[in-house]
């Protein structure tokens, strides 16, 4: 039972590159989040789908895109890498809103030099 | 704005209590979770309170006061594995989660 599965743990970017971080899960969430952690900073909300083929935006969207076009997986674009993007990136789901336990990967950590 | 507060660090001996308090100022409340994190790691779940009262279990408990906009989690019998950031998140009227800065807790031998 792999839960929430995240690729790539760590990345290294130029300023102006741009790469995709993949989400997947494997226990039938309508649910996807993409956070970004930062230090000395709360969980921060990036996007987030409630289920396939919708996308919504959270509280720090700029500079990032999504996209569920199946229920398990949700992706995390980086257009053109900018170094405040520098931070740790965790996905997470859950079945639905109301109780919002979430599950949450193992994190992606992105260095943008 | 959307507030939580919780203290950065705190500091307990291995076999004792501590208890980490979080004060929260929200548009709403539809529950309140305690999520523990690991250095490196993903945070995982450990309580959710949406009435007011104690919730136990095992060696951790969580309260919560709705009127004073307060929770604490109580750790009883401290363990090394403790040794992790605690992060507090509470879901606002829209459901969304608003999560705190996290209290990293330092246990000593």
């Amino acid at each position: 039972n792999a839960g929430v599965t995240q690729t790539p743990k760590f990345r290294v970017l130029k300023t102006g590159q741009s790469m995709t971080l993949l989400c997947a899960q494997d226990m039938n969430h309508e649910y996807m989040y993409w956070y970004r952690q930062d230090p000395g900073m709360g969980l921060r909300l990036i996007h987030y789908s409630v289920g396939e083929g919708t996308t919504a935006k959270g509280e720090v969207p700029d500079g990032y895109n999504v996209s569920r076009l199946k229920k398990q997986n949700f992706l995390l674009g980086l257009e053109s890498a900018a170094p405040s993007q520098t931070s740790v990136y965790f996905c997470a789901s859950c079945s639905d809103s109301g109780a919002n336990v979430l599950t949450f990967g193992a994190g992606s950590r992105l260095t943008v030099l | 704005g959307q507030n939580i507060d919780q203290p950065t660090e705190m500091t307990a001996t291995e076999g004792a209590i501590v208890q980490i308090n979080c004060t929260y100022q929200t548009s709403g409340f539809n529950g309140l979770f305690w999520y523990q994190q690991h250095a490196g790691e993903a945070p995982t779940f450990l309580s959710y309170n949406v009435l007011d009262g104690l919730e136990e279990k095992g060696r951790f408990s969580s309260f919560l006061s709705r009127s004073k906009g307060y929770s604490y989690l109580l750790l009883k019998e401290l363990q090394m594995k403790d040794s992790a950031s605690y992060l507090c998140a509470v879901t606002d009227s829209n459901y969304q989660l608003i999560w705190g800065a996290g209290t990293k807790l330092i246990i000593k031998p």
